[in-house]
């Protein structure tokens, strides 16, 4: 089937460090999001691409960087600028063309701080 | 610019009670209408569609109708059941540029007591 898969399920960070969220499409979108949600609130936009090798900045990108080298991959790298980075982390894709077109889910990335 | 307000959680009822969660939309184009559920530690479902106006979609006992005159999409329930528990967002998506952008509301959410 196909679908999005996000790994790991659950990340930790030490101070300092980087790390990189893992996602895989297997749907042959060619748009990708990255979302962050906090306890108890809806969805903020960190990256967006809408095409290999292009991506551009939603609107909480300080603190986090992503490539897309392959359509089927957005992976996002949570930098030791991003001073809060306890969150869910939840990517996304659609296909282009239509408005019509819903946006897919992973089941997401809890990311925590030791 | 566009956006999606849906009312505030959380909300409580008791099994085989009529659920209304109100969703309102402001869009500079022709969006599409989404209804999305998230369960506890998972990512966002697809609940339900609709592209046009006056459409009126349902799945899983849920329904919501497109009301361009109003600018709503309310999601409704005839009788929730303590499965329904969850946070439901209400999302569209319209045409920028060269790709489709999408806003979320807050998300709501919705407990069923038995």
């Amino acid at each position: 089937d196909g679908g999005i898969t996000q790994s790991p399920k659950y990340l930790f960070r030490k101070e300092g460090q980087n790390v990189t969220l893992s996602c895989e499409q297997n749907l042959n979108h060619d748009a990708m999001y990255w979302y962050r949600q906090d306890p108890g609130q809806g969805l903020r936009l960190i990256y967006y691409s809408q095409i290999v090798n292009d991506f551009q900045k939603g609107d909480i990108a300080e603190g986090y960087s992503v490539s897309r080298e392959k359509k089927e991959s957005f992976p996002l790298t949570v930098t030791s600028a991003q001073k809060n980075p306890t969150a869910f982390y939840l990517c996304a894709s659609t296909g282009q063309g239509s408005v019509n077109q819903p946006q897919h889910f992973g089941d997401g990335t809890r990311l925590s701080i030791l | 610019g566009d956006s999606v307000t849906q009312m505030e959680g959380p909300v409580t009822l008791s099994e085989e009670a009529f659920l209304t969660i109100n969703c309102t939309y402001t869009a500079t184009g022709y969006p599409s209408l989404f209804w999305y559920v998230q369960y506890p530690g998972e990512g966002l479902q697809l609940l339900l569609k609709a592209t046009k106006a006056d459409d009126k979609e349902s799945n899983k006992g849920f329904e919501a109708t497109y009301r361009k005159e109003t600018t709503s999409f309310h999601l409704e329930k005839g009788s929730v059941q303590v499965s329904d528990s969850a946070v439901y967002f209400c999302a569209l998506s319209d045409r920028s540029g060269t790709g489709n952008q999408f806003y979320f509301g807050t998300g709501t959410s919705l407990t069923v007591i038995p």
